[in-house]
């Protein structure tokens, strides 16, 4: 098992500029998640998914999209970054929608938005 | 709601002595409890998690942590930290029948030789 999978681990993007962070899990997990990391501030939960179709808000979901059209695939779109998007940024996946299930956390991507 | 407050932001520690990193929680209903940690440059991985029965939960590398339902609390514990435990540690609350965790801000653990 690979786990949870995040690609790129670095980006460097200009203000304006669009990209997707990808987020893969081969454990067949339902519910997927993700987080943006800033010093002194934890992790805030930007979108989550309990299933294959089925997305929803978190707590900083304004210029993220995301989608999650496989159990597998959980991307996260930026339409049009902004330098107050740079951070360190996690994809999680847990087997179900249970509260006391551990989360697995993806190695994270480093975004620099210029 | 459910929030969750990490007391202290960093903790410095000599080698072989004891730690106690502190987490306060928030809610009026059943909680499951988590302690995650992040070492330089990774990811988060479980440490313990609290989700019922012994207050007193055992995890990986030596740590342990014991729920306090009156206080509020759940303390993380190891009696004697090595350099490798060097990491950032985020505490997490679940609490009634919500899926959805909230985070700590995270302990930053220094230990010096």
């Amino acid at each position: 098992n690979a786990g949870v999978t995040q690609t790129p681990k670095f980006q460097v993007l200009k203000t304006g500029q669009s990209m997707t962070l990808q987020c893969a899990q081969d454990m067949n997990h339902e519910y997927m998640s993700w987080y943006r990391q800033d010093p002194g501030m934890g992790l805030r939960l930007i979108h989550y998914s309990v299933g294959a179709g089925i997305t929803d808000q978190g707590e900083v979901p304004n210029g993220y999209n995301v989608s999650r059209s496989t159990t597998e695939d959980f991307p996260l779109r930026l339409l049009s970054a902004a330098p107050s998007q740079t951070s360190v940024y996690f994809c999680a996946s847990r087997d179900a929608a249970g509260g006391g299930d551990t989360q697995y956390f993806g190695p994270g991507t480093r975004l620099t938005v210029l | 709601a459910q929030s969750v407050t990490q007391l202290d932001s960093q903790v410095p520690v000599f080698e072989e002595a004891p730690v106690e990193l502190r987490c306060n929680y928030s809610s009026s209903v059943s909680v499951y409890l988590f302690w995650y940690v992040q070492y330089p440059n990774q990811g988060l991985q479980l440490l313990l998690k609290y989700l019922s029965g012994s207050t007193l939960v055992k995890g990986i590398n030596g740590f342990e942590a014991e729920f306090n339902k009156s206080q509020t609390s759940f303390h993380l514990r190891k009696p004697s930290v090595h350099i490798s435990d060097t990491a950032e540690y985020f505490c997490a609350v679940c609490a009634g029948g919500s899926y959805i965790p909230t985070f700590g801000r995270g302990t930053s653990l220094i230990v010096h030789p």
